[in-house]
């Protein structure tokens, strides 16, 4: 199981960025997938979840401002984030869940930093 | 939200030596299935977190049996025998009973 993320960077507060996640080594379109930050020094927050059928969750702290989907054919996740604020700085992973539904985390990403300020 | 408690925030241990953490949650973790969803993580410097025990007790693939997970309820605990270098970084328990999944604030491994 491999996962890379990508499209992290510095950005402007109310600003947009793309984030993705390439997956291999499992069978893709069977799993659910994650995302979860952390702010620099600090611990770990589940942000988002799509299931193998694109249904999706969110943390309150993203809702409405975050979009969590899929592309199976491509074996990638993604992540838009939009109106982005300072509290969203983090390294972003992208996850596995351990079986085919909403579940536990079982593979991460190295993770990809997203730096949000003027 | 479940609110996940850990103690200590940091452990300072001797190579070969025995660590003991804990995890606290805020109400049960039993699920209606009968199952319970307690997890630990261990974040290595520099790295992204690895699983180590899910459901309790159960080692994840690769995890050496220095490592063992025990609780029920609202009360679980992490140990690890005879500590090696690989083993310092930060630990985390994570409950996927309730939702959102949440993580406790992490304990530091370090040496003594």
């Amino acid at each position: 199981v491999q996962l890379v993320e990508s499209g992290g960077g510095l950005v402007q507060p109310g600003k947009s960025l793309k984030l993705s996640c390439s997956a291999s080594g499992f069978t893709f379109s069977s799993y659910g997938m994650h995302w979860i930050r952390q702010a620099p020094g600090k611990g770990l927050d589940w942000v988002a979840y799509i299931s193998s059928s694109s249904g999706t969750v969110y943390a309150d702290a993203v809702k409405g401002r975050f979009t969590i989907s899929r592309d199976n054919a491509k074996n990638t996740l993604y992540l838009q984030l939009n109106s982005l604020k300072s509290e969203d700085t983090a390294i972003y992973y992208c996850a596995r869940s351990f079986h085919g539904g909403y579940s536990w985390f079982a593979y991460w990403g190295q993770g990809t930093l997203v730096t949000v300020s003027s | 939200d479940v609110v996940m408690t850990q103690t200590p925030v940091s452990l300072p241990v001797s190579l070969g030596g025995q660590a003991s953490i804990s995890c606290r949650s805020s109400q049960s973790l039993v699920h209606s299935n009968g199952n319970t969803y307690l997890h630990w993580y261990l974040q290595k410097p520099g790295q992204s977190p690895q699983l180590l025990i899910y459901r309790v007790s159960n080692r994840f693939s690769g995890v050496p049996d220095r490592f063992s997970g025990s609780g029920s309820g609202t009360d679980f605990t992490l140990k690890i025998s005879r500590v090696e270098p690989e083993d310092l970084g930060d630990y985390y328990c994570l409950q996927s009973t309730h939702f959102p999944n949440t993580f406790g604030a992490g304990t530091k491994l370090e040496l003594k």
